[in-house]
Order: C-alpha cells, then structure tokens, then sequence
C-alpha cells in the first residue's frame, strides 16, 4: 500500500495552546486524507476530512491543511483539551481504489493540565 | 451517527484454534466493509475489503486462507482467524462504507483484542 508518515511520533502540550499534528503521504495520486483519533483500547474516530481540490477545510476546533505541492497535510487543534489527549493518525485513499485507506504511523497527543 | 458494532470485544484462545471475529453496521447498511490489524503502539494496516455478496479482496502479504473473510449481508462482515498462533495476537478493528465507490467516511468499530496462548 502507499506510504503514509508521520514526523513527530509523541506531542506534549499545554491545555489551552494549540497543537499542530503533521502527516507526510507518498502517494500523489492521493486525493481524499481524513484525521482519526484513536483512544486507547478503541477504534479509530473520524475527525476531519479533505479533498485534493482543496487546501484548508476547517471544523469545530480543528483546521486541517493540505500541501499536494509536498504531499504534506496537518492537523491543528486549537485551545486543545485534555480530552484531545489520543493518537491521531492521518489516512490518505484514492478514487479509484474504492475507499481502501492507507494509514499513517501515528502521533501521540498529550495534554498536560 | 452510523455505528459499527464489533463482537467479541476481547478474546483469548489457544492456539490451534479458530477464532470468528464479527463486525456489524447497525443502522445502515454497508456496501464494503475493510478489516485492519493493529500491533501495539503501532497504525492500523488494512488487511482485506469485503463487499456484500463476493469474495474479498486481500492486501498484499495477507494470507486468504489464515483470514477468512464472509461478508454474508447488508450489515455483516466475519474475519475467522484459522488455527491462530500468537503471532496473530492484534488489535483486529472492521470498518464499515455506505458506498464502495466513492471516498465516503468509514465508520469504524470498536475493535477486538485477540490474544492467542
């Protein structure tokens, strides 16, 4: 499957800051990415999700940006909470591949009190 | 919000064994459904997309005949693990599509922990 990566495995933050989680995929003809959070012990949580024909979509807290010139995209919580406190993984899927999702490695979020 | 159920939650058997995994949309009805494994501390790796009345489709170096795969209805998936080893100790979460192809969200279960003696 295409490789999806991630640059940071472990983020502390205080509560309140914002956090910026990031994700790398090798795979260019990529063109849906969506955020899980994953709790431990749980199956993974949709978050956030964007198309290739886009480079910023926002949500409720959450912001996730799109870079396809560097195949990059990230995910930014903002006033991040102590329930944030998960592992986020990115997953990038293609058209033509009828949904299948290729995950990413991983980044631990903790939020410290 | 559409939910996937996952039944049993956790199981330990010895090995040798089979072991039957079953993933259920509980209100909607699921077109595909895609089985992942997860080592500890580790990401989800896809295994297999199942689709509603025929055979799966396997990731490359995912045994077909050690993961049985049936996905017998609109909202029932199965993953047997045939004569299981600890190897095959995981994390074995079921994600379940509305559509197979388009790039709708994937709504995942809660996963089974299999844990082989």
């Amino acid at each position: 499957g295409e490789s999806v990566g991630l640059h940071l495995p472990t983020l502390s933050v205080q509560e309140g800051d914002n956090s910026i989680i990031n994700c790398a995929y090798s795979n260019s003809a990529s063109d849906y990415f969506i955020w899980y959070k994953q709790e431990s012990g749980k199956g993974p949580q949709f978050i956030i999700d964007i198309r290739s024909n886009m480079d910023k979509r926002q949500g409720q807290r959450v912001t996730v940006l799109l870079n396809k010139t560097v195949k990059h995209l990230s995910l930014q919580i903002a006033a991040t909470q102590p329930g944030d406190s998960a592992v986020y993984f990115c997953a990038e899927s293609t058209t033509y591949n009828f949904n299948k999702f290729y995950f990413g490695s991983g980044t631990k979020l903790n939020v410290k009190p | 919000g559409a939910v996937v159920s996952q039944h049993p939650s956790w199981v330990i058997c010895k090995s040798g064994t089979s072991v039957k995994i079953e993933c259920r949309s509980l209100d909607f009805q699921a077109t595909t459904m895609f089985w992942y494994r997860q080592f500890p501390k580790q990401s989800l790796m896809l295994m297999a997309t199942s689709n509603e009345g025929s055979k799966a489709t396997y990731e490359q170096g995912v045994e077909k005949d050690k993961f049985l795969i049936n996905h017998a209805s609109l909202t029932l998936s199965t993953l047997t693990v045939t004569s299981a080893h600890p190897e095959d100790s995981s994390f074995y979460i079921c994600s379940a599509s509305t559509s197979g192809g388009t790039t709708d969200t994937q709504y995942f279960g809660p996963g089974t922990r299999l844990t082989v003696l």
